[in-house]
């Protein structure tokens, strides 16, 4: 079974901090997707990569970037965190064109 | 740009009755059509996936439809039981792969 291991279930931090989400896969996808999820927004892409060291900007990049520097690994900074980013972030990995699958998600408050 | 829409934020129904859950996309023809679930804290679980040419798909209790005139696709439950309650996504490939914002399903003992 496929398992999606985001690194913090919740998370704290304070405006203005630079703050690092990771995300490990285990079944060797080629793909890896950041989104944040918001109540009567649904789920809405970040980032996303296709490959080690690639990267592509999803539909709500800004205050974001992305690190993936191995093939299992996908992490999300927010480099200068700020309240409208408390979100969930829910990491998601997938093979081709295949369905995702999903980590638990990190609920992020920024205060 | 491409949008995905979930006319029922919420829905009530009572057991055993059959679930019926509407994805409508606009401003593009998508390839195919998924349908997640995700319960409250934890990230949503692939169901079923039906393709442009195909009207329907079943999996156990789960059926799904696509009408690619009507843009739109129907997801059903059938024989509904309390353990189906939980939010409903339907998603789709395009320039990105989109999301629709959920249904919320309760199944009422």
């Amino acid at each position: 079974d496929v398992k999606v291991t985001q690194s913090s279930r919740y998370l704290v931090k304070r405006t203005g901090e630079k703050v690092f989400l990771e995300c490990v896969q285990d079944m060797d996808h080629e793909n890896m997707f950041w989104y944040r999820q918001d109540p009567g927004l649904g789920l809405r892409l970040i980032y996303f990569s296709y490959d080690v060291k690639m990267k592509e900007k999803g539909d709500i990049p800004e205050g974001y970037s992305v690190s993936r520097e191995k093939k299992e690994r996908f992490s999300l900074i927010l480099e200068s965190a700020s309240t409208n980013q408390t979100s969930m972030y829910l990491c998601a990995s997938s093979w081709g064109n295949q369905p995702q699958h999903f980590g638990d998600g990190t609920r992020l408050s920024i205060l | 740009s491409q949008k995905i829409e979930q006319n029922s934020e919420a829905l009530n129904i009572q057991e055993g009755k059959t679930a019926t859950l509407t994805c409508n996309y606009t401003n593009y023809s998508p390839a195919y059509l998924q349908w997640y679930r995700q319960d409250p804290g934890r990230g949503p679980v692939f169901l079923l996936l039906i393709r442009e040419n195909e009207k329907e798909k079943r999996k156990e209790r789960l059926k799904v439809t696509f009408d690619t005139t009507l843009k739109q696709s129907l997801f059903h439950i059938t024989a509904s039981q309390p353990a189906d309650s939980a939010t409903y996504l339907c998603a789709s490939d395009g320039q990105n792969f989109v999301f629709g914002p959920g249904t919320r399903l309760s199944v009422l003992p």
